[in-house]
């Protein structure tokens, strides 16, 4: 079984500021690795994923995150952050798309 | 719509009860997942659907919980003799199942509170 550990419950940052989310993951095999953005009132949207390939990923709206395999961790990171990114974030892993574990979740609240 | 429905959006119920959640999965998408979301957690997985058939129903709680896809299109999570630790926020999620790039697509969850 896989584990995802989101350390940061809740990260404040003024908008402009870059803002680095963390996740780390425990697992015996391979697997593939997510992020997940919720807005208020909508349903959880893909941000950005590693399948394979190249450890830096790049996703919607800026967002990049890079695998670190050493560290089991994959950190979502944005250089630059708006009001409109305000939303809660999970990082999820997998080994084979049956089952997918969720962080409990990282609010960013980006403020003016 | 183009996106995953899931109905009823709000249920309020007493303990004890029975409880029935429904989710249409976007057309064409094969595999069907439930997640519940209790308040402050992350999605925690109850059942996979390939097709017709559970292909992973590990996370289902206890036997009070069932899942049923009978047509490989609509699924609906059927909760008996509901306990107040059922409340949450169950969501439905579906994808390619045949090519999965690993995306699910989710819908925005039915809140089901038990008194």
């Amino acid at each position: 079984a896989q584990s995802v550990t989101q350390l940061d419950s809740q990260v404040p940052v003024f908008e402009e500021a870059p803002v680095e989310l963390r996740c780390n993951y425990s697992s015996s095999v391979s697997v593939y690795l997510f992020w997940y953005v919720q807005y208020p009132n909508q349903g959880l949207q893909l941000l950005l994923k590693y399948l394979s390939g190249s450890t830096l990923v790049k996703g919607i709206n800026g967002f990049e995150a890079e695998f670190n395999k050493s560290q089991t961790s994959f950190h979502l990171r944005k250089p630059s952050v708006h009001i409109s990114d305000t939303a809660e974030y999970f990082c999820a892993v997998s080994d084979n798309f049956n089952k997918f574990y969720f962080g409990s979740g990282t609010k960013l609240n980006v403020k003016p | 719509g183009a996106g995953v429905s899931q109905t009823p959006s709000n249920k309020v119920t007493e303990k004890g009860k029975y409880v029935e959640l429904r989710c249409d999965p976007i057309s064409g998408h094969t595999a069907l997942y439930w997640y519940r979301q209790s308040l402050g957690q992350g999605p925690e997985f109850l059942i996979y659907f390939q097709g017709t058939g559970a292909a992973d129903d590990s996370g289902l709680p206890n036997d009070r919980f069932f899942a049923v896809r009978p047509e490989g299109s609509v699924s609906t999570l059927k909760i008996q003799r509901t306990e107040r630790g059922d409340s949450a926020v169950y969501l439905c999620a579906s994808s390619f199942g045949g090519s999965h790039t690993g995306e699910l697509f989710f819908g925005e969850g039915s809140r089901l509170t038990v008194l």
